[in-house]
């Protein structure tokens, strides 16, 4: 069964700290990974889209890897920031238009 | 100006009534998208309208019915509306068909049914 499913369910960290969320997926065949940032009471936006040949990629702060052998997606947040609080979440494409999204990992920056 | 904007942001009516949400995008994409995200945030498409043709349409209830004016607009129609259809629905719009292109995403219109 294709399924995304992300790690921590939620975190808190402080201001300036770094932090890591873990997208793990048994969708197959295999496309594309997304993350995207969903604000509170906001529609998804996307932060950056891998391919199977690309192990890392960055936008800014937001660093995302993929590990296509161990079906694994990582996204580094370096010296976040208040305006990071937000969900975020890892879209895996599947066969056909198939988007398989994950649950979620909801982030909360404390000053 | 706004991508994707959807009307109304909040929505409260009672099981049994028949209602219908906005949504229009400016960005001249071919292909739009309504989703659906229940209470534990999964995102599921529902429907996508590329030049007025639907070409995908999950499983879901034929209470729910997009209709789509012009290239711009997909409206999502429910008729005999049950306590499970609340949720926050999300339309969303990408320059072509598949999933290659990045989709926009409207700001969400939060749908409660009492």
């Amino acid at each position: 069964k294709n399924q995304v499913e992300q790690s921590p369910q939620s975190l808190i960290i402080l201001e300036g700290k770094n932090c890591t969320l873990q997208c793990n997926y048994t969708v197959s065949p295999f496309s594309n990974l997304r993350w995207y940032k969903q604000d509170t009471g906001r529609g998804p936006v996307s932060l950056t889209i891998m391919t199977f040949s690309e192990n890392t990629k960055s936008n800014g702060r937001y660093t995302a890897t993929l590990d296509a052998d161990t079906k694994q997606s990582s996204l580094h947040i370096t010296a976040s920031q208040l305006s990071d609080s937000a969900s975020y979440i890892c879209v895996v494409r599947g066969s056909n238009y198939q988007l398989i999204w994950g649950a979620g990992t909801k982030l909360i920056i404390k000053p | 100006d706004t991508a994707v904007s959807q009307t109304p942001k909040y929505l409260v009516t009672q099981m049994g009534n028949d209602k219908s949400i906005k949504c229009e995008q400016n960005l001249g994409h071919d292909t739009m998208y309504w989703y659906k995200q229940d209470s534990k945030k999964f995102l599921k498409i529902m429907f996508s309208y590329n030049n007025k043709e639907l070409i995908i349409n999950e499983t879901v209830p034929n209470r729910f019915s997009p209709k789509s004016p012009d290239k711009a607009h997909l409206n999502l129609h429910i008729n005999s509306l049950e306590l499970g259809d609340s949720a926050v629905y999300f339309c969303a719009s990408s320059q072509r068909q598949g999933t290659s292109y990045e989709q926009y995403f409207g700001p969400g219109t939060r749908l409660t049914v009492t």
